[in-house]
């Protein structure tokens, strides 16, 4: 079956600091990929997307690539600010068209201290 | 701007109780889903609904597990006879609005304790 995995952990950086949040998956057919965040409090919100293959996502400075070859869809952020603490999930959908569920990984927690 | 909402935001019941969750979906949305976090694992798809009937669920979603749209705007999780395992943070997610992005928004969870 569909399977995400994600880098564990939580992560902590200072403030300006390159960020990567590794995920890699498995699915059988070709998915759409996911990112959604979660701030404290709050549900989750979808963050950026791709659909195909070499897509790239991008939304708030984030960005992610959907690698085929790979099988991959890191998220990375040139200068993180306090405001980016929160955590990240990577996710797909089976279909490619978003109307049918999400395969999520666990989550990376992350705290950007000042 | 539209939101997804969740009630209540806390549920605390003792083992072999009944709970339900309840959410009300963006208005125009024709999509709903439940998905489950325990504590440390990954958010699990439970449910999805569509058309006032169940488009797919998962193998977690037992007969345990029930759902229903009673009135047009709440879409609601039973849970019977909970048992400890139940513990987890549970969401609901709507999609399928006019402009059919196909975004699943989410709300922001009840959390669920079985004692």
């Amino acid at each position: 079956g569909n399977s995400v995995t994600q880098m564990e952990g939580p992560v902590t950086l200072s403030e300006e600091a390159f960020l990567t949040i590794n995920c890699t998956y498995t699915a059988t057919g070709y998915p759409s990929l996911f990112w959604y965040v979660q701030y404290p409090g709050e549900g989750l919100q979808l963050l950026l997307k791709a659909t195909k293959a070499d897509d790239k996502g991008s939304n708030k400075g984030f960005e992610a690539t959907y690698r085929k070859e790979t099988t991959s869809f890191h998220l990375e952020k040139g200068s993180v600010q306090v405001s980016d603490s929160a955590v990240y999930f990577c996710a797909l959908s089976d279909l490619g068209f978003g109307n049918e569920k999400l395969t999520f990984g666990t989550g990376t927690r992350l705290t950007i201290i000042p | 701007e539209p939101e997804v909402t969740q009630t209540p935001s806390h549920q605390v019941t003792q083992m072999g109780q009944e709970v339900i969750l309840r959410c009300v979906p963006i208005s125009n949305h024709l999509y709903f889903y439940w998905y489950r976090q325990i504590l440390g694992q990954k958010v699990e798809f439970l449910v999805s609904f569509y058309n006032n009937e169940i488009s797919e669920k998962s193998e977690i979603f037992d007969d345990q597990f029930s759902v229903e749209r009673p009135d047009g705007s709440n879409f609601t999780l039973k849970i019977r006879s909970t048992k400890l395992e139940d513990s987890a943070m549970y969401f609901c997610a709507s999609s399928g609005g006019p402009a059919d992005s196909n975004e699943q928004f989410f709300g922001p969870g009840t959390r669920l304790t079985v004692l």
